[in-house]
């Protein structure tokens, strides 16, 4: 399996824009994940999923975030419009939430989000 | 909700050293501990785990300790080499309930092991 896959890894944009960070699982987790990390808040997650469906999303910062999952190997975070204080590192993540190893968490190589 | 405490926060060794990195949780329910180490640039990745049912687990020069009673467990490195520098994350979660699968991090230690 290729892991957990990004795209775009980075991505430089203009204040008011929208942006949109995919995320593809490895194949056969049931769980996904969203982080951001910057200096100074860490490791933060934003929203996850469990079989496509949005089960926590309150660590999403407000409304101009977004995430869908329209099926188990496909995940959108929106952004629109975007700030320079939404610039970060986002990660996906995603684990098989069954069994021993059921939490175990796989990232991806993460998106590098400059908002000018 | 929960909430994990990790100290310190930047540590620095010399080769061969041990190092020691310690989080503090705060929710009981919590049952499940990974620590994730990651390099710079890319995503983290997790190195060691330890589950509520055990105290202690090791993987060669990796090891971990968890006390319930206190709600803390830590990371150990034996031998360290300057390829163990990175930073790393502790993490707890749940068993059960709403938050099941969901980790929450400690802030990070970078360890930067000097040759």
């Amino acid at each position: 399996d290729a892991g957990v896959i990004q795209s775009p890894r980075h991505e430089v944009t203009e204040m008011g824009q929208e942006v949109t960070l995919r995320c593809k699982p490895i194949s056969g987790h049931d769980y996904l994940f969203w982080y951001r990390q910057t200096m100074m808040r860490g490791l933060e997650l934003l929203i996850y999923f469990n079989n496509n469906v949005p089960i926590d999303d309150s660590g999403m910062p407000e409304d101009r975030f977004s995430a869908k999952m329209p099926n188990a190997s496909f995940s959108t975070l929106k952004i629109q419009p975007s700030e320079p204080r939404d610039s970060a590192v986002y990660f996906c993540a995603s684990s098989i939430g069954r069994g021993l190893a059921s939490n175990e968490q796989f990232f991806g190589p993460g998106t590098r989000l400059t908002v000018l | 909700g929960e909430n994990v405490e990790q100290h310190p926060s930047t540590l620095s060794v010399q080769e061969g050293d041990s190092a020691v990195i310690k989080c503090t949780y705060s929710d009981s329910a919590s049952n499940y501990f990974p620590w994730y180490k990651q390099e710079l640039g890319k995503g983290p990745q997790l190195i060691i785990d330890i589950r509520s049912n055990v105290g202690e687990k090791k993987d060669q020069r990796i090891a971990v300790t968890l006390n319930k009673t206190a709600k803390h467990f830590s990371l150990h490195i034996t031998e360290t080499q300057p390829e163990d520098s990175a930073v790393y994350f502790c993490a707890a979660s749940p068993a059960g309930g709403t938050s099941y699968g969901k980790l929450t991090f400690g802030q990070g230690t970078i360890l930067t092991v000097h040759p």
